[in-house]
């Protein structure tokens, strides 16, 4: 099966400037996760989507992080305007709909603020 | 905020040495799973041990899991370079949901 998706591998901007990541999960997982791992740090959660709704996004800065999953299928993930501590990898994964699936991830879009 | 925390933080062993690393965490859980990162990639799923397991196997890795301590410990036996990585466990709450990663162990084998 085809794995996680992501794009751009790697995004450098200048602070105050917004960037967009995108994510495609694997075919019929219905949960996504956006993570932020920070260099040396384990992933922290974002935001988890089940279908196209938010289940958990406690933790999202929504003053300057925002997310949607069109369609609960792919999904973006935005920053506006970013700071110098957004720099870090951002990793999307996806789940079945089942209790003890295992998170698939894609291997993450590389931030840097400058 | 995290729920595992694994040590060591950074280990180094020779090829063909075993190599053990542990996970705590503070809360009850459903099941408690074990990933590893390769530099610059995304996290792999290795191996995931339920709430009601003690030990579970898999060519050669080794978890186990004590609730009464909540702790689990992850064996690798026989390493090799390959296994050069960090490894993460990762948590979820009684309802399978809330996956949670611990700041990870990172593991050098040296040929």
């Amino acid at each position: 099966e085809a794995g996680v998706a992501q794009s751009p591998r790697y995004k450098i901007i200048e602070k105050r400037q917004s960037v967009a990541f995108w994510c495609n999960p694997i075919s019929g997982h219905a949960t996504l996760y956006w993570y932020q791992q920070i260099l040396g740090q384990g992933p922290k959660l974002l935001i988890q989507f089940q279908n196209n709704g938010v289940v958990d996004d406690s933790q999202l800065p929504k003053d300057r992080f925002s997310a949607e999953r069109l369609k609960g299928v792919d999904s973006t993930l935005k920053i506006q305007p970013a700071k110098l501590e957004d720099s870090a990898v951002y990793l999307c994964a996806s789940s079945l709909d089942r209790e003890g699936s295992p998170l698939h991830f894609g291997n993450g879009t590389r931030l840097t603020v400058t | 905020s995290q729920q595992g925390e694994e040590d060591p933080q950074a280990l180094s062993i020779q090829e063909g040495e075993n190599a053990t690393m542990n996970c705590s965490y503070k809360t009850s859980i459903n099941n408690l799973q074990w990933y590893r990162q390769n530099s610059g990639r995304g996290l792999v799923h290795l191996i995931l041990i339920r709430s009601n397991e003690r030990e579970k196997h898999s060519g050669r890795l080794r978890v186990t899991l004590d609730t009464s301590k909540k702790s689990s410990s992850l064996l690798i036996t026989a390493s090799r370079a390959a296994d050069t990585a960090s490894y993460f466990c990762a948590t979820t709450d009684n309802y399978g949901q809330n996956f949670v990663f611990g700041p990870g162990t990172r593991l050098s084998v040296l040929p």
